[in-house]
């Protein structure tokens, strides 16, 4: 059971604009900001966004993250075929004074 | 280039314990921590706990305050991890992740992951 909630899957056709959905509570999101990172299949997490809404160098501004209260989001614009993969979001936790993460969210590019 | 090469798959017992190594190149080791997070398969991401660079600081999650140990060896910009008392339910992919400058807990680099498989 993850402290960050997300949907397990999501979807869209090349071109699209998808969004993923992360929830959490006051001790996290509600106090912290959010990070995301992008699993490819088979491999380690990459990290895809950080500080809600900044990306590191390298990542396309296709991507974009945003947070409101205790919800955050991760945005794909122009969906690509390899932008198929594991999407995480992850968090400070005041009250377990660490690192909490969603438990991902599968995209399929259909 | 940064790179994190982590050390090859193991096969352990129950009860048995595991070190998962974490050679780092490519940045000053000690201006950098190191965390550890796993995944068990199938399953989403596990931070364990977090080790400076610099001065061998730790922060444990909760969860596995009683069973790992972190360590780092400067010499060899290394960082260490063992697992203690192995369950089934500790078969995951172990990976070791650098500690970001704009955050400790902000992983901006990380190892090829460790399998460690528990199995009688």
């Amino acid at each position: 059971q993850s402290v960050l909630t997300q949907p397990p899957s999501a979807s869209g056709t090349p071109g699209q604009r998808v969004t993923i959905s992360c929830s959490g509570s006051n001790s996290n999101i509600g106090s912290n900001s959010v990070n995301w990172y992008q699993q490819l299949s088979g491999t380690a997490p990459k990290l895809l966004m950080f500080s809600n809404n900044q990306r590191p160098s390298g990542v396309p501004d296709r991507f974009s993250g945003s947070k409101s209260r205790t919800s955050a989001s991760l945005a794909i614009s122009g969906l690509q075929s390899d932008d198929e993969a594991d999407y995480y979001c992850a968090a400070w936790d005041d009250s377990l004074n660490g690192p909490v993460f969603g438990g991902g969210t599968k995209l399929t590019v259909l | 280039q940064v790179q994190l090469v982590q050390s090859g798959a193991e096969v352990k017992k129950p009860g048995a314990s595991v070190t998962v190594s974490c050679k780092a190149s490519g940045y000053p080791f000690s201006s950098y921590g190191i965390s550890w997070v796993r995944q068990a398969p199938g399953q989403g991401l596990e931070w364990m706990g977090w080790i400076s660079g610099y001065d061998g600081k730790i922060k444990y999650a909760q969860k596995f305050q009683a069973r790992v140990i972190l360590t780092t060896d400067t010499s060899t910009s290394t960082a260490y991890m063992e697992l203690r008392g192995l369950r089934s339910d500790d078969t995951a992919v172990y990976y070791c992740a650098r500690g970001s400058s704009r955050g400790w807990f902000l992983f901006d680099f990380w190892g090829q992951g460790t399998l460690v498989n528990v199995s009688s």
